[in-house]
């Protein structure tokens, strides 16, 4: 079965800091990787996904087949990036399958 | 444009009740899909449809839990004999196409409290 795993449930940075959000999945073949993103009183979003290669409000993500990741980075934090964000993986016409989420909190 | 919408966006119920959740998803999507979110956890599948057409129901974790859009818009969640380990909030979210690829959108959510 798939899985995902985000071994950080709360991460803090100063201001101005980089970040990076950690996401490790579990999938033999070739699976599509999500970033979901959910700000204080707001519904669950996407932030970007592999496929696409963009960068959305200065994210990043990078798929790591070799060591089966897809961390999320930014290299300057900024008070408004502190939500709740969710990796998610899918393979095939698997259902979407989610990681616990990290918190993020951006310290000014 | 409206974007997808749940109700009621909380819900508190005996436990042994029965519950029903709502959802309308954008105007022409052709993709529902329902996700149990337990606290402290992300969202978990439940079941997906398009159009009228429960093509997955693999992630209804019990016989109790039932779906239906029968006209292929609105939709709804059925839990049946609510037990306290049901309590979670309830994610709907709907896609544009009749495929599992294309983004998803999601709703507010519905919070379950079961007593």
């Amino acid at each position: 079965a798939q899985r995902v795993t985000q071994p950080e449930k709360l991460l803090s940075v100063f201001k101005g800091a980089p970040v990076e959000l950690k996401c490790n999945y579990s999938y033999s073949g070739s699976p599509e990787l999500f970033w979901y993103v959910q700000y204080s009183r707001q519904r669950l979003q996407l932030l970007l996904r592999h496929i696409s290669r963009e960068s959305i409000k200065g994210f990043t993500a990078d798929l790591n087949k070799g060591e089966t990741s897809f961390h999320l980075k930014k290299p300057f934090a900024q008070e408004e990036d502190s939500a709740m964000y969710y990796c998610a993986s899918r393979g095939g016409n698997t259902p979407l399958v989610f990681g616990k989420g990290t918190r993020l909190s951006v310290i000014a | 444009g409206a974007g997808v919408s749940q109700s009621p966006r909380y819900k508190v119920a005996k436990r042994g009740q029965d519950v029903a959740l709502r959802c309308d998803p954008i105007s022409g999507h052709v993709s529902l899909f329902w996700y149990q979110q337990a606290l402290g956890q992300g969202p978990e599948f439940l079941t997906y449809f398009q159009n009228e057409a429960q093509l997955d129901k693999s992630g209804l974790p019990s016989d109790r839990f039932f779906a239906e859009r029968p006209e292929g818009s609105v939709s709804t969640l059925k839990i049946q004999r609510t037990q306290q380990e049901d309590s979670a909030v309830y994610l709907c979210a709907s896609s544009k196409l009749g495929t599992t690829q294309e983004t998803q959108y999601f709703g507010p959510g519905t919070r379950l409290l079961v007593l």
